[in-house]
């Protein structure tokens, strides 16, 4: 079993649209989750932290269940800009390795 | 806005040459890491240094593979006779101490590695 698994998509949408991104991680002992966000040949960069309360940052909401052992990732009001590869990505501390998830293709079309 | 950077932004090789990308970190940061990319696949963990020395490596990361920090600014990923299966973007990262930290990783902009 993978120990990040995203579903690849790709989610094609049309601007405006509410789009969620799923995730599941096999390993109980994980302590930090995060979405990042890469662009095509480009680095990945932080989206956002996710904390078990869930958090919200502007049109992003991010949710955590750590019994599921599910992430989550909700994207409203969708923009052309953010058509990416959302990566999900666990790790078991704040200095340790982070595990990366294959990633979900989201193209946001006019 | 400090910020991790890699060279060579770009490098072919044949098959059986070394190869050593550099980074240069963020500069009061205190752990570093390589990741690996593949096109079209996962973003991958190889090794992470902390304090002069490996605390973490992946099955990745062989014995063709090895890091150093030659002068307090310069982290460097050496794989000593590549492969073809080593073409890949390769990422450095950084994070500061565990005060202050969130875990957020600070990636360079890769280099990019083709091996003919």
């Amino acid at each position: 079993r993978k120990e990040v698994e995203q579903d690849p998509g790709p989610f094609n949408v049309p601007e405006g649209a509410t789009v969620a991104f799923n995730c599941t991680y096999s390993n109980s002992a994980s302590q930090s989750f995060f979405w990042y966000r890469q662009d095509c040949r480009k680095e990945p960069k932080l989206l956002m932290s996710v904390y078990s309360s869930g958090n919200e940052d502007g049109r992003f909401t991010a949710q955590l269940n750590r019994a599921s052992q599910y992430i989550s990732l909700l994207i409203r009001d969708s923009k052309l800009s953010d058509s990416a590869t959302y990566l999900c990505v666990v790790g078991r501390s704040n200095t340790g390795k982070l595990i990366f998830g294959q990633g979900t293709t989201l193209q946001v079309k006019p | 806005e400090p910020e991790v950077t890699q060279t060579p932004s770009h490098q072919v090789t044949q098959m059986g040459q070394e190869v050593i990308l550099r980074c240069v970190p963020i500069s009061n940061h205190l752990y570093f890491y390589w990741y690996r990319q593949i096109l079209g696949q996962k973003v991958e963990f190889l090794v992470s240094f902390y304090n002069n020395e490996i605390s973490e490596k992946s099955e990745i990361f062989d014995d063709q593979f090895s890091v150093e920090r030659p002068d307090g600014s310069n982290f460097t990923l050496k794989i000593r006779s590549t492969k073809l299966e080593d073409s890949a973007m390769y990422f450095c990262a950084s994070i500061p101490g565990t005060r202050g930290n969130t875990g957020e990783l600070f990636f360079g902009e890769g280099s990019r590695l083709t091996v003919l």
